[in-house]
């Protein structure tokens, strides 16, 4: 059964960092393409980033509103998907999610059940 | 990035009756190697995940009730709920996987008159 199990979220003042962990289970993490997205309260999705694969390049992309500010990263031996967001403004609260997604050979798409950021001073 | 826009924002529907929700892609989302539209649609309800309803435009993900449908192709997609339940109360939304930004609709809420 695949797992994904968000951890890290809190109460962060502005301009601070937080980083953001995702435990993986049930799937073979090294693969796969792991993706962050995130919403804010009573708004809607917002797709944050994403890494690819080691064996693909192990590359990142991000969404404008986040890039240069978080890094998304892996480690492989621990299964686990990082998100390290620094110079965290308000507008950054929101519950974060961590998704699995695999398009072929076919299509699969796990959430976790996501871990609330507070920035507020 | 492709801006994805859904119609309308928010949809009351009487329980048995159809709803459809648009969506519409800033540009084309049909990938001409593979003839695949690179589009998603998602259910969210309160507290919970999104859960995914349709790939690939139209294909209904394994468990999803055949009253949802998707279609569509290109720039112009939408979501067919043929007789709505009232377990269907929730936000879609629309989801591109084309380009390497990924992008969601702002979210339709769907309610029962």
């Amino acid at each position: 059964e695949v797992q994904l199990v968000e951890s890290g979220g809190g109460l962060v003042k502005p301009g601070g960092s937080l980083r953001l962990s995702c435990a993986a289970s049930g799937f073979t993490f090294s693969h796969a393409w792991m993706i962050w997205v995130r919403q804010a309260p009573g708004k809607g999705l917002e797709w944050v980033g994403r890494i690819k694969s080691k064996a693909e390049g192990g590359t990142t992309d991000y969404a404008a509103p986040v890039k240069g500010r978080f890094i998304i990263s892996r480690d492989d031996s621990e299964n686990t998907l990082y998100l390290q967001m620094n110079s965290l403004k308000a507008e950054d609260t929101a519950v974060y999610y961590c998704q699995f997604t695999n398009h072929a050979p076919a299509f699969v798409d796990y959430w976790g059940q996501g871990t609330l950021v507070t920035v507020s001073s | 990035d492709i801006v994805m826009t859904q119609s309308p924002d928010s949809l009351a529907v009487s329980l048995g009756e159809r709803a459809t929700i648009n969506c519409k892609s800033s540009q084309s989302v049909l990938y001409s190697s593979d003839n695949k539209n690179y589009l998603a649609w998602y259910q969210q309800k309160p507290g919970q995940p999104p859960k995914l309803l349709i790939y690939w435009a139209s294909t209904r993900e394994s468990g999803v009730p055949d009253r949802f449908s998707g279609s569509g192709s290109g720039t112009d997609f939408t979501l067919t709920i043929s007789s709505l339940q009232a377990e269907d109360v929730a936000v879609y939304y629309c989801h591109q996987y084309y380009t390497t930004q990924w992008t969601f609709g702002q979210g339709t809420k769907l309610e029962i008159k």
